[in-house]
């Protein structure tokens, strides 16, 4: 089984802050990195796919960074909302049978 | 208005029942999945289906049971084999093999509550 990790698993930051967190993934038969966003009693729904080393993604106040040779990707938040609030999770896709594997989450709480 | 349903939202069943959970889409995808979420767990993957009436395991599939014989729809059966049935049971969708990368879209949800 492949090991997707997401730090911090949780996260309280106030209104206005900036914050990032991590995905980290194996480095090996990578296809893509996807990032979904989870809030409460919503269905999880796409940020972005990753595809190359290097590749960096926006949309809005979020934006994300992949890192295929070590194995990472970062996503940023920029002047944190209370409707950002959300869990953000990751999946590696290795690229075979349409499989995801996600990692456990970082739960973003940002006070108003 | 394009999207997956699944139902119910709560389900309570007794413990040694086999319970059906519904998930269904219209939005011409090929590809279905269904994930369990326990608390401080990532989505695990139960089983998936690539086409109409094929499907295979995901990682735990012990104690579910699949079946796939409409495009837009992909049930799934907790079995009274399953262990630790009570958990929140996400369905998703992908275009499959028409689309580059593996874009899934998700349901809202059942939390299964067995007693």
């Amino acid at each position: 089984i492949l090991n997707v990790e997401q730090s911090p698993q949780s996260l309280h930051v106030q209104e206005g802050d900036s914050t990032n967190f991590t995905c980290s993934f194996p480095s090996s038969n990578f296809y893509a990195l996807h990032w979904y966003r989870w809030e409460t009693a919503k269905s999880p729904e796409a940020l972005f796919v990753m595809t190359l080393n290097g590749d960096e993604k926006k949309k809005g106040r979020i934006s994300a960074t992949l890192n295929t040779k070590e194995g990472y990707s970062y996503l940023y938040i920029k002047g944190s909302q209370p409707e950002d609030s959300a869990t953000y999770l990751c999946a590696f896709d290795g690229g075979s049978n349409y499989k995801l594997t996600f990692g456990k989450g970082t739960l973003l709480t940002v006070n108003p | 208005d394009g999207g997956i349903t699944q139902s119910p939202k709560y389900l309570f069943r007794k413990e040694g029942q086999n319970v059906t959970l519904s998930c269904e889409q219209n939005l011409n995808h090929d590809a279905m999945y269904w994930y369990r979420q326990d608390p401080g767990q990532g989505l695990r993957l139960i089983y998936y289906s690539q086409i109409v009436n094929d499907f295979q395991k995901g990682d735990i599939a012990e104690g579910y049971s699949v079946s796939r014989e409409k495009k837009e729809s992909f049930p799934l059966t907790v079995t009274s084999a399953q262990k630790n049935p009570t958990a929140f049971y996400l369905c998703a969708s992908s275009e499959g093999r028409l689309r580059l990368y593996n874009e899934q879209f998700f349901g809202p949800g059942t939390r299964l509550t067995v007693l």
